[in-house]
């Protein structure tokens, strides 16, 4: 019930596509969403995060889409650049605790030039 | 503002050896979580200290543990090293309880051998 499905593993884009990772949880109790993007030998840098209350949330190239009902909620980068190759983590959190995140298992996006 | 810290980088101990990592979060910052991460379990909770008190925990055995400094600085401690105990460990910051976002340090890299 804790555990945060993330597809898929791996992911290779051209340069100027569109990058779509996706995630499914089962606990309804979650409530935040984050995203992280980890360089090798760095740690997860926070990139965009929503909260239930919204279906989308857009930041620059990247955008949240969150579906509630199907309990799904999914990345996309658009106009992937060869400089978002990274491995990118969708989590989830429980309401105020806010601190205890569970983690997707991870995708390493490749954006080839 | 300095993002978190974190010391020593890298660590390299034997088996039955116990190690301290440390960790300073982000200047204001009170609250400090740390995250376990191995290519086999992904990113996984340890703990979360705030005002020098564990707030939660994750599931782990009682060789791991922490505390807080009343600056917000953290140690984790791992006692009787095993093996599976290589992993990168991750300290991650936020201003408080409540929904605040986290933020991660570079991590340091324990080998056990």
């Amino acid at each position: 019930q804790q555990q945060v499905k993330q597809s898929p593993q791996s992911l290779i884009v051209q340069k100027g596509g569109i990058s779509i990772i996706n995630c499914a949880y089962e606990n309804t109790a979650f409530d935040y969403f984050p995203w992280y993007q980890q360089f090798p030998g760095k740690g997860p840098a926070l990139l965009i995060a929503i909260r239930p209350d919204v279906s989308e949330k857009k930041e620059g190239r990247f955008t949240i889409s969150f579906n509630k009902s199907a309990k799904q909620f999914s990345l996309h980068i658009m106009d992937s650049q060869p400089g978002d190759s990274a491995t990118y983590f969708c989590a989830a959190s429980i309401g105020t605790s806010g601190s205890r995140l569970t983690f997707g298992e991870g995708t390493q996006l490749t954006v080839n030039p | 503002k300095a993002g978190v810290t974190q010391t020593p980088r890298y660590l390299i101990k034997t088996r039955g050896q116990q190690v301290t990592l440390s960790c300073s979060p982000i200047s204001g910052h009170r609250s400090v979580s740390w995250y376990q991460q191995t290519p086999g379990q992904g990113l996984q909770f340890l703990f979360e200290y705030f005002s020098e008190t564990q707030r939660n925990k994750g599931n782990f055995p009682g060789r791991f543990s922490g505390r807080q400094f009343s600056n917000s600085r953290s140690e984790m401690n791992v006692s009787t090293l095993e093996l599976g105990d290589s992993a990168l460990y991750l300290c991650a910051s936020r201003l408080g309880q409540g929904p605040y976002e986290q933020y991660f340090g570079p991590g340091t890299r324990l080998t056990v051998t």
